[in-house]
C-alpha cells in the first residue's frame, strides 16, 4: 500500500496567517491526490481534487500543488472558519489511503 | 441535493457481525461508484472498501478483507457494508462516501454511523 506521510502533525497559527500542510507519497502518484477538511464530529468535506483542482464552492484562499510524490496545501490568509483538521488522499491505487492528519489550531 | 444517511451502527461483541446500509438520493445511485470510510475514536480517516456502479468490482483494505463484504441494492438505491468477525480494532465511525462515478475521491458523505465492538 502506498503510504502517506504529512506534516506537520499539528500547527498553531492565528487568523490571517498563512499555513503550509506538506503531504509526501512512498511512491510516485502523478496528480491522483485529493485534501479534505474535518471538523471534530462532522464528515469530512473535499477541498482539492487532482492535487490542485479546487472543490467548488470551497474559497479561493485554499490551494493546493504538487504531483508525483511531493505535495502542499496552502491556506492563505486563515479565517477563523479553518481551524480543523486536514488529511490527504491518494487515489492512484488501491487500497486507497489517507495521510494521517494534520490540527490547525488557533494560536 | 445529494444525500446519504447510513445506519445500522451498534455494540456487538468481539467475533460478531452487523450489516451498515447507506441509503442515498439526489443522484443517479446505479451511475456511481461508492466507498466505505471508517475513522476510530480520536484517529485519522481509513478507507475500507468500494463497489463499482454495477457491484460487479470491490476492493477492500487490507485489515477488513475476508470479513467484510461491500454490496449495493440499485434498485433501491443503497449501500450496505456485512461486517463480520468483528475485532475491537474495528470499532469507528463509518462513513458512505461518494465522488465522481469512478469513485476515486469523495464530495458527498454521510454522518457516519458508531459500530462499537466490545464485551
Amino acid at each position: 500500500a502506498i503510504r502517506m506521510t504529512q506534516s506537520p502533525s499539528s500547527v498553531s497559527a492565528s487568523a490571517g496567517d498563512k499555513v503550509t500542510i506538506t503531504c509526501r507519497a512512498s511512491q510516485g502518484i502523478s496528480t491522483y491526490f485529493a485534501w479534505y477538511q474535518q471538523k471534530p464530529g462532522k464528515a469530512p468535506k473535499l477541498l482539492i481534487y487532482a492535487a490542485s483542482t479546487l472543490e467548488s464552492g470551497v474559497p479561493s484562499r485554499f490551494s493546493g500543488s504538487g504531483s508525483g510524490t511531493d505535495f502542499t496545501l496552502t491556506i492563505s490568509g486563515l479565517q477563523s472558519d479553518d481551524f480543523a483538521t486536514y488529511y490527504c488522499q491518494q487515489y492512484y491505487s488501491y487500497p486507497r489511503t489517507f495521510g494521517q492528519g494534520t490540527k490547525v489550531e488557533i494560536k | 441535493e445529494v444525500q446519504l444517511s447510513e445506519s445500522g451502527g451498534g455494540l456487538v461483541p468481539p467475533g460478531g457481525s452487523l450489516r451498515l446500509s447507506c441509503t442515498t438520493s439526489g443522484f443517479t445511485f446505479n451511475n456511481y461508484a461508492m466507498n466505505w470510510v471508517r475513522q476510530a475514536p480520536g484517529r485519522g480517516l481509513e478507507w475500507v472498501s468500494l463497489t463499482s456502479h454495477s457491484g460487479d468490482t470491490r476492493y477492500y483494505a487490507d485489515s477488513v478483507k475476508g470479513r467484510f463484504t461491500i454490496s449495493r441494492d440499485n434498485s433501491n438505491s443503497t449501500l450496505y457494508l456485512h461486517l463480520t468477525s468483528l475485532r475491537a480494532e474495528d470499532t469507528a465511525v463509518y462513513f458512505c462516501a461518494k465522488g465522481p462515478r469512478s469513485g476515486n475521491y469523495y464530495n458527498s458523505w454521510g454522518q457516519g454511523t458508531l459500530v462499537t465492538v466490545s464485551s
